[in-house]
């Protein structure tokens, strides 16, 4: 199986604090995770890559002060939304890869963290 | 750039009905073509992956099927159940291991 966790799954926070969400491979090694985000009644939108123990690249657009990403290990991502605010608010997801062909990839997803900045 | 469209938006059909969604991109540079179901306020879970040298991919009663030439992508639903009510997404990837999401069709299947 690829099974692809998050936590949590729905956080309320006020306007200027910064939330931190996980995303996690349990069961096999993710060399490459994506995190998206997705709008009400919108599709989901690619915010940035990150590869493991290297630097995120992110969609234009995307501030990368605002939303940091650390790929620490092959199994854990976290995308931390820092200052957040009522614009925020959002559903995000990460999906995670298996080492392969690209020909080949699939991405496996995590089941979503909805964020509500208040 | 990448632009994925599907149509239509929303469809609602009563139990029983066969269905077609619709799915086209425009750049036909891709590995593969996926479809996804997504429940209301849920993450997404795979339903077809077709390889950007396939035409056609089954599984129980969804069929899918792609033309990369003409850029278009179909999700055949067969015998529709209440069950079958979500949003369907499909999803092209491209260079760089990046998946450009259309935007989604709403099913609902009323009995």
């Amino acid at each position: 199986g690829a099974v692809v966790s998050q936590h949590p799954s729905r956080v309320i926070c006020k306007s200027g604090t910064s939330v931190k969400i996980e995303c996690r491979s349990l069961d096999f090694q993710a060399t490459t995770m994506f995190w998206y985000r997705q709008f009400p009644k919108q599709s989901l939108m690619l915010m940035a890559t990150s590869n493991e123990g290297s630097k995120a690249t992110y969609e234009q657009g995307v501030e990368k002060d605002k939303f940091l990403i650390n790929h620490a290990s092959l199994t854990l991502s976290t995308l931390t939304v820092t200052s957040a605010h009522p614009e925020d608010s959002s559903f995000y997801i990460c999906s995670a890869s298996k080492p392969g062909t690209p020909m080949k990839e699939t991405q496996y997803f995590g089941p979503g963290t909805r964020l509500l900045v208040l | 750039k990448q632009e994925v469209t599907q149509i239509p938006a929303a469809l609602s059909v009563p139990e029983g009905e066969n269905l077609v969604l619709n799915c086209s991109f425009t750049d036909s540079a891709i590995y593969n073509l996926q479809w996804f179901r997504q429940d209301p306020g849920k993450g997404l879970t795979s339903l077809l992956l077709i390889q950007s040298s396939q035409r056609e991919q089954t599984s129980g009663r969804l069929n899918a099927s792609l033309d990369k030439s003409s850029g278009r992508s179909t999700l055949y639903i067969a015998a529709s159940q209440p069950g079958d009510s979500a949003t369907y997404l499909c999803a092209a990837l491209g260079t760089a291991s990046k998946l450009t999401f259309g935007t989604g069709t709403r099913l609902q299947v009323t009995l």
